[in-house]
């Protein structure tokens, strides 16, 4: 299968600074890219969709002032977690999908664990 | 009433057993059906996917749909301790909308799986 890879997997940061997670798919070109959320014992949480060139379209609830996204190439995403506080702390995942492919797959990163202190 | 209903378990079963994991969902315009596995900090890996009511047999798991009963399942036979993992449903209304929200994965909660020796 496709590959998507995320970096940092893992960051610990103080309470007011900003944080970027890069994701990008090694393999294929994803048009469209996910970025998810999820909380221990919760499931995943979808925060954002990206699609290459255009502006992120956030769910309810989601502040597109704190969490920029930028989707700027067909293999690249960035979430950056702008004035990260505690309650920020969490297990983010991207996605990507490839438009090539005649089903709704959706491939996952690793994953990055956010703790901010 | 959430979307997606899943019994976050822990479920420990013995090796060999065979294991049943459910999904119960409100939404009747879900068409497509996924299963993921998790392993702890790790992003989820597709297993299985469904189009539509019906069953779908991929090795040693099966996936079935029941949509007028709201309800997915996924059963691993012979499981082995390397089944052991938190497994993920996830459904959505389309493959592929371009700009729209149809094709968004909604997840539940996900199972905790533990297989022992």
């Amino acid at each position: 299968g496709a590959v998507v890879s995320q970096h940092p997997s893992w960051v610990i940061c103080k309470s007011g600074t900003s944080v970027k997670i890069e994701c990008r798919s090694l393999d294929f070109q994803a048009t469209t890219m996910f970025w998810y959320r999820q909380f221990p014992k919760q499931s995943l949480m979808l925060m954002a969709t990206s699609n290459e060139g255009s502006k992120a379209t956030y769910e309810q609830g989601v502040e597109k002032d704190k969490f920029l996204i930028n989707h700027a190439s067909l293999t690249l995403s960035t979430l950056t977690v702008t004035s990260a506080h505690p309650e920020d702390s969490s297990f983010y995942i991207c996605s990507a999908r490839d438009w090539a492919l005649e089903d709704n797959e959706q491939f996952f990163g690793p994953g990055t664990r956010l703790t901010v202190l | 009433q959430k979307e997606v209903e899943q019994d976050p378990g822990p479920l420990s079963v013995p090796e060999g057993a065979i294991v049943s994991l459910n999904c119960t969902y409100s939404n009747s315009a879900f068409q497509y059906f996924m299963w993921y596995r998790q392993y702890s900090r790790k992003g989820p890996e597709l297993l299985m996917y469904t189009y539509s009511s019906g069953n779908k047999e991929d090795g040693r798991f099966t996936a079935q749909v029941d949509k007028s009963s709201k309800y997915i399942s996924l059963f691993i036979r012979d499981s082995q301790p390397s089944d052991s993992a938190t497994y993920l449903c996830a459904m959505s209304e389309a493959y592929m909308n371009y700009g729209g929200s149809q094709g968004n994965l909604i997840f539940g909660k996900g199972t905790k799986l533990s297989v022992k020796p």
